[in-house]
């Protein structure tokens, strides 16, 4: 089955920089990459997602690119702010209910 | 924020006992999951259900079983079988089960073991 594995799994940055977390895939047939955020204490939530049909996704600060031939894929937060202080969980998906998780990267923002 | 309830929040589980992790939700969604949080691993699939009466195995269901009797509701239970069962457990469901589709998660069920 699939396999994903993201790194850093801590990532510190100062407010006002930029953060990436990258996460590789096994499995070539994967076609949807979703990226979640979970703050403290909350549910994980959708930030941003990709399709293998799409290089790149931007959302404001927040972009996702995808490189089908490396099997890769990256979130990149721009100007970071504190309230970007979270766990952070790449996955990807082949079929339905097939969805595999990264083990998650916990960045802090330092004001 | 509504749409996908778990409950209780906390719960004890005394050494060999069964324990039932409760996921409802009022989204009208088809496919609802069963996740398990450990610390540094991710979210790992435990069953999963993209209709009424059936479900699958994910990559850590033994020890562990569910039910699917209604649409709105997906419970999990946690049997003595479960040798390590300490983990954050996260409900989700999504609208029909597709593999592009977006995840809507619970808050959580902390299972301790007393």
């Amino acid at each position: 089955g699939e396999n994903v594995e993201q790194h850093p799994s801590t990532l510190s940055v100062q407010e006002g920089d930029s953060a990436v977390i990258k996460c590789t895939y096994s499995d070539s047939a994967s076609n949807y990459f979703p990226w979640y955020k979970q703050e403290l204490g909350k549910r994980p939530q959708l930030i941003i997602d990709i399709r293998s049909n799409v290089g790149e996704k931007k959302d404001q600060r927040i972009a996702v690119t995808l490189n089908k031939t490396a099997k890769h894929f990256s979130l990149h937060i721009t100007e970071t702010q504190p309230e970007d202080s979270a766990v952070y969980f790449c996955a990807a998906s082949i079929e339905q209910g097939d969805m595999r998780f990264g083990a998650g990267t916990r960045l802090t923002v330092k004001p | 924020d509504g749409g996908i309830t778990q409950s209780p929040k906390y719960l004890f589980r005394k050494e060999g006992q069964n324990v039932t992790l409760s996921c409802e939700q009022n989204l009208n969604h088809d496919a609802m999951y069963w996740y398990r949080q450990d610390p540094g691993q991710g979210l790992r699939l435990i069953y999963y259900s993209q209709i009424v009466n059936d479900f699958q195995k994910g990559d850590i269901a033994e020890g562990y079983s569910v039910s699917r009797e209604k649409k709105e509701s997906f419970p999990l239970t946690v049997t003595s079988a479960q040798k390590n069962p300490t983990a954050f457990y996260l409900c989700a469901s999504s609208h029909r089960g597709g593999a592009n589709e977006k995840l809507f998660f619970g808050s959580g069920t902390q299972l301790s073991v007393l």
